[in-house]
């Protein structure tokens, strides 16, 4: 099984709502991302968990909440979103060794997300 | 800190030629790991291929080569006999380095067209 799944695929939100988005991994990989895509822009990392620890927290605004709850899943929590946030959210997941290059990420299909 | 350039922004060519993708990087890391990924309409990041900073050969994989000049800091993606389904947004990434190398940085991404 080489696959992340992202659940659910499209979200349209409301400013003052609260959602999350899930994804999940069954490569026993342990190093978990989530990356933010606007339309036609390269994906930009948001946040990376390693060996379930917040690793990476690339100056993210502290509406985007992220929590992975074991080594099998991450989930980004949402809450008072801006229209500027809509874009295409991407989960990813690597083997970490631990400064080996040689791993690539496997990337979900994503979620596209529209605040309105 | 770690820079992809992809400076070109949209790619044609004819169907069963080949095509090459240009990717400069920058790194003061002796260590890296070089990524292309594929990236439909549909969304998903698509990995294809991969080349390690200390690996002395080109990397190939089926129809994907990678031609990789160390001291020029330059990883072009040679794609052959091209197909319809190769029509997409191509991405070079570069993992980062010996202290960041949960880091995955992504240059800005060149649109192919596959003409029939």
């Amino acid at each position: 099984d080489t696959e992340v799944t992202q659940t659910p695929k499209h979200l349209v939100m409301g400013m003052t709502n609260k959602k999350s988005l899930k994804c999940e991994q069954h490569m026993g990989h342990r190093a978990m991302y989530w990356y933010k895509q606007k339309a036609k822009k390269p994906p930009e990392l948001m946040f990376v968990y390693s060996y379930e620890k917040l690793s990476i927290n690339e100056s993210v605004p502290s509406r985007f909440s992220p929590e992975c709850p074991n080594s099998s899943l991450l989930n980004l929590h949402l809450h008072a979103l801006q229209p500027e946030d809509s874009a295409l959210y991407l989960c990813a997941s690597s083997q970490d060794y631990g400064g080996l290059m040689n791993t690539e990420a496997f990337f979900g299909q994503g979620t596209r997300l529209t605040v309105v | 800190a770690q820079k992809i350039t992809q400076t070109q922004p949209g790619m044609f060519v004819q169907e069963k030629e080949a095509v090459t993708l240009d990717c400069t990087y920058d790194t003061s890391d002796p260590s890296y790991g070089l990524f292309w990924y594929k990236q439909p309409s549909s969304g998903e990041m698509i990995f294809l291929i991969y080349q390690g900073s200390y690996d002395q050969q080109n990397a190939t994989e089926g129809r994907y080569s990678l031609n990789f000049q160390k001291a020029r800091k330059s990883a072009n993606l040679v794609i052959s006999a091209s197909q319809l389904g190769d029509s997409a947004m191509y991405f070079c990434a570069m993992r980062g380095g010996l202290y960041n190398f949960n880091k995955f940085y992504f240059g800005s991404g060149t649109k192919l067209n596959v003409k029939p």
